[in-house]
């Protein structure tokens, strides 16, 4: 496609309910990365992947966030047993290479209540 | 904490005015310094960038000033327009990996 597309634009959790954001990158685009945004704040580092390895997972904030590409391509961002304080927008880039050329997608704003 | 710190959080200017947002870091293994545009809903979208080889940077009405020595950034925005009121984000770059300023939120009044 055009650009990254990141689906639902929108989630709406109850406390405990795990949650899947997905991505589909630029299609060629090695490197992939999970951003996490919250009001008002700049974006934060999450996780990278160049192809489906997971080179880099050191932002992830606890161990109910796990990330995945299996096939190289689409990602997927999920949450276990959400919290209010998961409550962001969670952003997907990706890039041709390892660096450099970020393009963002739109975001999935997600909503713990 | 944060990497990178960014100022003024927001500012306000006249159609035509000049619009400045400053940036600082600490870590010298930075070498890549983005700016991005962010309108609500949005991403952050790439609106110019600069290595630190490099004092300046002009883009259209965009420009990167560097400092290398000081560990500062900044850019400026020239005859700002009501469609540049948005949100701009300094990053900077180690390897992979982005880390963001604050933001600024800037408000162009017609």
């Amino acid at each position: 496609g055009a650009g990254v597309s990141q689906s639902p634009r929108y989630k709406v959790a109850k406390r405990g309910q795990d949650v899947a954001l997905r991505c589909d990158p630029i299609s060629g685009h090695v490197s992939l990365f999970w951003y996490q945004q919250a009001l008002g704040q700049g974006p934060e580092f999450l996780t990278y992947f160049q192809n489906e390895a997971q080179l880099d997972k050191s932002g992830l904030p606890s161990d109910r966030f796990f990330a995945e590409r299996p096939e190289g391509s689409v990602s997927t961002l999920k949450i276990q047993r959400t919290q209010q304080e998961d409550s962001a927008v969670y952003l997907c880039a990706s890039s041709p290479t390892e660096s450099y050329g970020y393009t963002f997608g739109s975001g999935t704003r997600l909503t713990v209540v | 904490q944060q990497q990178v710190k960014q100022s003024p959080q927001s500012l306000i200017v006249q159609k035509g005015g000049i619009s400045i947002i400053n940036c600082a870091y600490e870590n010298t293994a930075f070498d890549y310094f983005p700016w991005y545009q962010q309108f609500p809903g949005k991403g952050p979208a790439l609106l110019i960038a600069i290595r630190p080889d490099v004092s300046e940077k002009k883009e259209g009405r965009f420009t990167i000033s560097f400092n290398k020595s000081a560990k500062q950034f900044s850019l400026h925005i020239m005859d700002s327009q009501p469609g540049d009121s948005a949100t701009y984000f300094c990053a900077a770059l180690n390897d992979y990996k982005l880390s963001f300023g604050a933001g600024t939120t800037v408000t162009v009044r017609a």
